[in-house]
C-alpha cells in the first residue's frame, strides 16, 4: 500500500523559512517523479514543485522559484521542500505526491498534506 | 502559465448526468495526452480520476468518463450519485520549463 505522510508544517513569521518532509513508503521510491502541490485554505490546487531522480528533472512554479528547493532522499525514501522568504500568500496545506510515472503525467497518490501558515 | 478554466459550479439530480469542461491552450491541453481529473471531498485529500484523459484507476466507476477535443477537455459523471458532490480539478502536463497546471476547480451539487 502506499503511503505519504507529510511533516514539518507550523506557523512561521513573513521571511523565515520552514522546511517539510514527506515520508514515503510501498513502492519503488527513486523510479517516480515526486511533487508539491498546495491548497490555500478554500482554494484550488497549485503545483509546487516536482523532481525526477531518474531524469534529472527539477520545477518550480515561477510564484515559488527561487526561494523554495525541492530535494529526496532515496536511501531514506523522502522528499522534502525547503522553503526561504516566505510570504503570507504561501499559506496554505502543501500535499506530498507521487507521479504515476515519468513526469506530470498523473498525480497518483497524494498524502495527508502538512499545514503552513505564514503570519506575524 | 496561467490556470486552466473550469466552470465555478455544476449540478445535477441523482440519475442525471452532468459534464464538467476544462480549457486550456494548445500548450498545455491540446498538445498533450497527460490530462487528468480529481475528485476532492471536503476535508480530505484530492483522489486521482481519469488519468490520460480517458483512462481510469482501477476502483473508479464507469461512471465517470473523460474525453477532450482540440485544447478543451471535459469529465462527464453519469448516474449521479448523492456521494459524487464534490470538488473536481483538471490539471495537464504543460511542457515548457516541466510545469503543470491545475484548473480552478468545479463544486459539483447533487439537487
Amino acid at each position: 500500500e502506499v503511503q505519504l505522510v507529510e511533516s514539518g508544517g507550523g506557523l512561521v513569521q513573513p521571511g523565515r523559512s520552514l522546511r517539510l518532509s514527506c515520508a514515503a513508503s510501498g513502492f519503488t521510491f527513486e523510479h517516480y517523479a515526486m511533487h508539491w502541490v498546495r491548497q490555500a485554505p478554500g482554494k484550488g490546487l497549485e503545483w509546487v514543485s516536482g523532481l525526477n531522480w531518474s531524469s534529472g528533472t527539477i520545477a518550480y512554479a515561477d510564484s515559488v522559484k527561487g526561494r523554495f528547493t525541492i530535494s529526496r532522499d532515496n536511501a531514506k525514501t523522502s522528499l522534502y521542500l525547503q522553503m526561504n522568504s516566505l510570504r503570507v500568500e504561501d499559506t496554505a496545506l502543501y500535499y506530498c505526491v507521487k507521479d504515476r510515472h515519468g513526469w506530470g503525467t498523473a498525480f497518483e497518490y497524494w498524502g495527508q498534506g502538512a499545514l503552513v501558515t505564514v503570519s506575524s | 502559465q496561467s490556470a486552466l478554466t473550469q466552470p465555478p459550479s455544476a449540478s445535477g439530480s441523482p440519475g442525471q448526468s452532468v459534464t464538467i469542461s476544462c480549457t486550456g491552450t494548445s500548450s498545455d491541453v491540446g498538445a498533450y495526452i497527460y490530462v487528468s481529473w480529481y475528485q476532492q471531498h471536503p476535508g480530505k485529500a484530492p483522489k486521482l480520476l481519469i488519468y490520460e484523459v480517458n483512462k481510469r484507476p482501477s476502483g473508479v466507476p464507469e461512471r465517470f468518463f473523460g474525453s477532450k477535443s482540440g485544447n478543451t477537455a471535459s469529465l462527464t459523471v453519469s448516474g449521479l450519485q448523492a456521494e459524487d458532490e464534490a470538488d473536481y480539478y483538471c490539471n495537464s502536463y504543460a511542457g515548457s520549463n516541466n510545469h503543470v497546471i491545475f484548473g480552478g476547480g468545479t463544486k459539483l451539487t447533487v439537487l
